[in-house]
């Protein structure tokens, strides 16, 4: 079975960073495209950040964009977030999810989430 | 902008009904489609992608019609372990990809 754990969130002071990770297993990693996607309290879910196996295709959700990037290290099986100059509005939990195969912007696998919160 | 629209926000259901879920586009997304299930502290799952094929795993009493901006997620008898919050999701523009704002199941 899939397996997607995410890790590396906490609490931040608004301007501050935080970098998440995914460790994926269970699947041929490096033919996948991996994305993010968060849930903000009281809201749905949102799409944040996508990486393709190509490490050279990246899109970032507009709220995000020029803040944050996203890496993979295919050796190492995980999915980066390098969150920056974080804002309240950024608070949420935090998912890593593998595209089905062939069918851009689907998610097939999820992992349970990490909690970002961004207080002063 | 695409905007998802999920009807209602919450349901109150008890366990043995048909259930009925509603999704509108602001545009048609064709049947580029799909429904996920999340349980609290849980993984979200995929339950229906294509706006009618089921996932891999999935209970035959889940279903998903429609296309172009009106959809609809059917629950024919409603098990106690169903009671989550659904969202969908349309992928016709990717990127991005946008999600309704979901709907709660809970108990009657």
């Amino acid at each position: 079975q899939v397996q997607l754990v995410e890790s590396g969130g906490g609490v931040v002071h608004p301007g501050g960073s935080l970098r998440l990770s995914c460790s994926a297993s269970r699947f041929t990693f490096a033919t996948y495209g991996m994305h993010w996607v968060r849930r903000a309290p009281g809201k749905g879910l949102e799409w944040v950040a996508t990486i393709y196996y190509e490490a050279t295709k990246k899109y970032f959700a507009d709220s995000v964009k020029g803040r944050f990037t996203i890496s993979r290290d295919n050796s190492k099986n995980t999915v980066y977030l390098q969150m920056n100059n974080l804002r309240a509005e950024d608070t949420a939990v935090y998912y890593c999810a593998r595209e089905f195969l062939q069918v851009p912007g689907l998610f097939d696998y999820w992992g349970q989430g990490t909690q970002v919160t961004v207080s002063s | 902008e695409m905007v998802m629209t999920q009807s209602p926000v919450t349901l109150s259901v008890s366990p043995g009904e048909r259930v009925t879920l509603s999704c509108r586009a602001s545009q048609s997304v064709s049947s580029n489609l799909a429904w996920y299930q999340h349980k609290p502290g849980q993984a979200p799952r995929l339950l229906i992608h294509g706006a009618s094929t089921r996932a891999t795993g999935v209970p035959a009493r889940f279903s998903g019609s429609g296309s172009g901006t009106e959809f609809t997620l059917t629950i024919s008898s409603l098990q106690s372990e169903d009671l989550a919050v659904y969202y969908c999701q349309e992928y016709n523009n990717w990127p991005p990809s946008t999600f309704g704002q979901g709907t709660k199941l809970e108990i009657k």
